[in-house]
């Protein structure tokens, strides 16, 4: 099964891009890439999911390598409210009764005034 | 839009106490799922279910069962609570394509005394 490491915290300045990378070395094939956002006391939110090279959505982007090894959540000009813990996800659902799902330990993000 | 409500946001229960955590959605979703969530460990799977009675074990079963008897609700129980099992649950559900996102409640937050 894929092991997900990504950093435990960082702090980055309101308006500046945010780069959150995960690493997934025995990722299978099978298996997509999907980021998710938790505030405090609540349940964590699907920011975007990728499989290969880049996906864009109107919140963030996110960059995976040919060989899928890493992924990195890209934030564009972050505001206080991206202040939140941000989760990479690895995996994909095999059949009816067998989710394989994997979760790093989550990184939390502070943004600064 | 996509709704996963749990009953409580917040519990106390005492040692020995029987208690049920409840979960709905409203997606016709296949796949529900129970996480305990933890300061420092993220998230770890207690139970899923990909079917209406069907669950497999999670990476942490012991101490907890599971039922679902209708496809919208998948319930959590602590036989006999104790104060190791004080966390913050989530229920998560997911449709059956392999890539779909997870969609999560706002969590329950349990306390046992």
């Amino acid at each position: 099964l894929a092991k997900t490491t990504q950093p435990i915290s960082m702090d980055s300045y309101e308006g500046q891009e945010v780069n959150i990378t995960c690493s997934h070395n025995n990722i299978a094939t099978n298996d997509y890439i999907t980021w998710y956002q938790q505030f405090p006391s609540q349940g964590p939110r699907f920011i975007i999911q990728g499989y290969k090279t880049k996906v864009t959505n109107e919140v963030a982007s996110l960059f995976i390598p040919a060989d899928r090894k890493s992924s990195t959540l890209s934030l564009p000009r972050v505001s206080l409210s991206d202040t939140a813990v941000y989760y990479c996800l690895v995996g994909a659902g095999q059949g009816d009764s067998n989710y394989q799902l994997i979760w790093g330990a989550g990184s939390k993000l502070i943004i600064k005034p | 839009d996509v709704k996963v409500t749990q009953s409580s946001r917040y519990l106390v229960k005492r040692t020995g106490e029987k208690v049920f955590l409840e979960c709905v959605q409203d997606m016709d979703h296949e796949n529900m799922f129970w996480y305990r969530q933890d300061p420092g460990l993220g998230l770890r799977l207690i139970y899923f279910s990909y079917d209406v009675k069907m669950k497999e074990k999670g990476d942490i079963p012991e101490g907890y069962s599971v039922s679902r008897e209708k496809k919208e609700r998948f319930s959590l129980i602590l036989e006999s609570a104790s104060t190791n099992q004080t966390s913050m649950y989530l229920c998560a559900s997911i449709a059956g394509t392999g890539n779909s996102p997870l969609h999560f409640g706002n969590g329950t937050r349990l306390t046992v005394t």
